[in-house]
């Protein structure tokens, strides 16, 4: 059965460090999404991409984060400079034509 | 923005036992799908139920869309389904396709 892809499963950066969190969505999937979830909290929209370009933002997902579909196959969540605040674990999601989200195992984020 | 209620938020149950977990909501949904979160922070899909009931071996789910609810049933519960449950949503007045998640209720399955 297919799958959402992420790597690495785990990163640990600086505060004021850059990363890349990556992901492989389904293929063949439309519809793609980054979450974040913070240690004993909830799961977090931050932003959802269609067709090239950022189709829905949380408040969250404020300059210091982007997002790039740099090929057919990868999605990608930037953190431009990170924070402590920024440690949780990020979530890849992708949808096909229904509504159904299929999500991948995370990544869990750690700033020090 | 719409608001997802789950309950119980914590739940503790024998080897055994069966349980049903609720999730409110308030407002028309496209999609509603329940998760559960295990030990090492996946989220395993469990069901995409916007309406209607489903079975997929001890689990089942139903949503009463009219009624803004839906319910897990978790039958003769065992030590590996202890992990966080949770119920997302997107809003049928959504054009984004964000799902909004409820807090979770913790279930602990004791031996």
């Amino acid at each position: 059965e297919p799958e959402v892809t992420q790597t690495p499963s785990h990163q640990v950066t600086q505060m004021g460090q850059e990363v890349i969190l990556r992901c492989v969505p389904i293929s063949n999937h439309l519809y793609f999404y980054w979450y974040r979830q913070i240690l004993g909290q909830k799961v977090e929209f931050l932003v959802s991409f269609y067709n090239n370009e950022i189709s829905e933002k949380s408040e969250i997902f404020d300059d210091q984060f982007s997002v790039e579909r740099p090929d057919g196959s990868n999605f990608t969540l930037k953190i431009r400079s990170t924070k402590l605040e920024d440690s949780a674990m990020y979530f890849c999601a992708s949808t096909g034509t229904g509504y159904e989200q299929y999500f991948g195992p995370g990544t869990r984020l750690t700033v020090t | 923005g719409i608001q997802v209620e789950q309950s119980p938020p914590d739940l503790i149950l024998q080897e055994g036992a069966n349980s049903t977990l609720r999730c409110n909501f308030s407002d028309s949904v496209n999609n509603l799908q329940w998760f559960h979160q295990n030990p090492w922070g996946q989220l395993i899909n469990l069901f995409y139920i916007p309406s209607g009931t489903k079975q997929n071996g001890r689990l089942s789910a139903t949503t009463v869309a009219t009624e803004r609810y839906s319910l897990l049933y978790i039958s003769s519960s065992q030590t590996t389904d202890s992990g966080v449950y949770f119920c997302a949503v997107e809003p049928a007045s959504n054009s984004g396709y964000a799902l909004n998640f409820g807090k979770g209720t913790s279930l602990l399955v004791t031996p």
